[in-house]
């Protein structure tokens, strides 16, 4: 167990729709991180927020949106979702230990867009 | 932009032989950080062993051991006594000092079949 908690695990919608998935970090980690895996694109970085802001962005569609909470939760916001946004979403806190600090992963949630 | 190769999709070991997973990367910064980490069926990401760009030694933790060779940009994985255990996806990962936040650029990943 890496501490990582994510919810829901698995999540199935129609084409068109708005999830949140959600995300809370291992205790005293300020940082989030949220990837995308999908078969054709690996994983992708997302987004990254330290304690409640913004740091970093990555191949994130205008359609998705992320926000980190005072209580240090994030949640992933996916809209207007189409067919190809399939795919398993991680959420990652980084741990101690500066720059190289390790990402410690939750087990995902697994999006089925129909 | 940093980017991770892993060129080799699948491999297959036979339990208790050696097998080594290759990694290239490219970029142009000095300090980075780079990583193996594990994906089982049970699809949760874990850390096996972690390189500091600045250290010279490869890093080893127990029968998981790299090469380094900055100059090259390689960074490969070596698993020794392999173990039906070690049966899964591992990808290669890296991740720049500075600015960079903390995010891990992956390469594709290698599937591992570990044979009885």
């Amino acid at each position: 167990d890496s501490g990582v908690t994510q919810t829901p695990k698995h999540l199935i919608t129609a084409t068109g729709q708005r999830v949140t998935l959600r995300c809370s970090p291992r205790s005293g980690d300020l940082s989030v991180y949220w990837y995308q895996q999908s078969l054709d694109q690996g994983l992708q970085f997302l987004i990254q927020y330290y304690n409640g802001e913004e740091r970093a962005k990555g191949n994130i569609l205008e359609r998705f949106s992320a926000q980190q909470f005072p209580d240090l939760h994030s949640e992933l916001n996916l809209s207007s979702l189409e067919l190809g946004d399939s795919a398993l979403y991680f959420c990652a806190s980084r741990g101690p230990g500066g720059p190289s600090g390790e990402l410690f992963f939750g087990e995902g949630s697994r999006l089925t867009v129909l | 932009a940093q980017t991770v190769t892993q060129s080799q999709p699948e491999m297959s070991v036979q339990e208790a032989e050696t097998v080594t997973l290759s990694c290239t990367y490219d970029t142009s910064e000095s300090d980075y950080y780079l990583f193996w980490y594990k994906q089982p069926p049970s699809r949760q990401m874990i850390l096996v062993i972690r390189q500091e760009a600045y250290k010279q030694q490869n890093a080893t933790e127990n029968r998981f051991s790299v090469n380094f060779q900055k100059a090259a940009k390689s960074f490969s994985l070596k698993i020794s006594d392999s173990q039906l255990g070690d049966a899964a996806m591992y990808f290669c990962a890296y991740k720049g000092g500075g600015t960079s936040y903390g995010k891990l650029t992956f390469g594709q990943g290698t599937i591992l079949t570990v044979h009885p």
